[in-house]
């Protein structure tokens, strides 16, 4: 499978600061789902956009999604030290439950 | 939410032994689950399909005589790493789908399996 892009690969903020990561992909979607994983652990579902919407929130997080430009952006604001982990975004395509994972943005938050 | 297990949480097998590793949706059926494997610091790599009373599918470079995968109901899939070798040492991780409205399918992971292979 083609997987998407994120970037940055890590990122490095303190506490309190936001944190944008951006991810890019390469076919037509039918959503696009934000994960985060903390070290040596599963994965924990943050968000699902679907391809006819433009942004989602849910509590600090922000989710936009460009399907012209075949991105997403994810915000989370006012950074805590229990959000240090890594963030993947992946996308579907219509009718297909299969999920393509992003390359994962490695989040640091320095307390 | 719903709750996906998987078990072994963690196991340390010897070169040539086989090992399986169970995955369970606890509280809804999944008629598709999934089957990923993740290196150290990269993403995960969707290995095979499987869908519930027939057999896997594979993605491209899985070599499906060695990870042997059985669905034998909506609430159970079972990914054998046969004849296992140290390249084999990672972290599995399954996933289970449930169907949401409008041809949507939302994915709940497994805690993950650390495979270690000596």
């Amino acid at each position: 499978s083609q997987q998407g892009e994120e970037d940055p690969q890590a990122l490095s903020i303190q506490e309190g600061e936001n944190a944008t990561m951006n991810c890019s992909y390469k076919t037509s979607i039918n959503n696009l789902q934000w994960y985060r994983q903390n070290s040596g652990r599963g994965l924990v579902h943050l968000i699902l956009i679907r391809s006819n919407e433009r942004e989602k929130h849910s509590g600090r997080l922000r989710v936009t999604l460009d399907t012209s430009k075949k991105s997403s952006s994810l915000l989370i604001t006012a950074s805590r030290a229990a959000d240090t982990a890594s963030y993947f975004c992946a996308t579907d395509e219509y009718g297909n439950e299969k999920l393509t994972f992003g390359t994962g943005t490695r989040l640091t938050i320095i307390p | 939410g719903a709750v996906v297990s998987q078990h072994p949480s963690w196991v340390i097998c010897k070169s040539g032994t086989s090992v399986k590793i169970e995955c369970r949706s606890l509280d809804f059926q999944a008629t598709t689950m999934f089957w990923y494997r993740q290196f150290p610091k990269q993403s995960l790599m969707l290995m095979a399909t499987s869908n519930e009373g027939s057999k896997a599918t594979y993605e491209q470079g899985v070599e499906k005589d060695k990870f042997l995968i059985n669905h034998a109901s909506l609430t159970l899939s079972t990914l054998t790493v046969t004849s296992a070798h140290p390249e084999d040492s990672s972290f599995y991780i399954c996933s289970a789908a449930r169907a949401l409205a409008g041809y949507s399918y939302e994915q709940y992971f497994g805690p993950g399996t650390r495979l270690t292979v000596t």
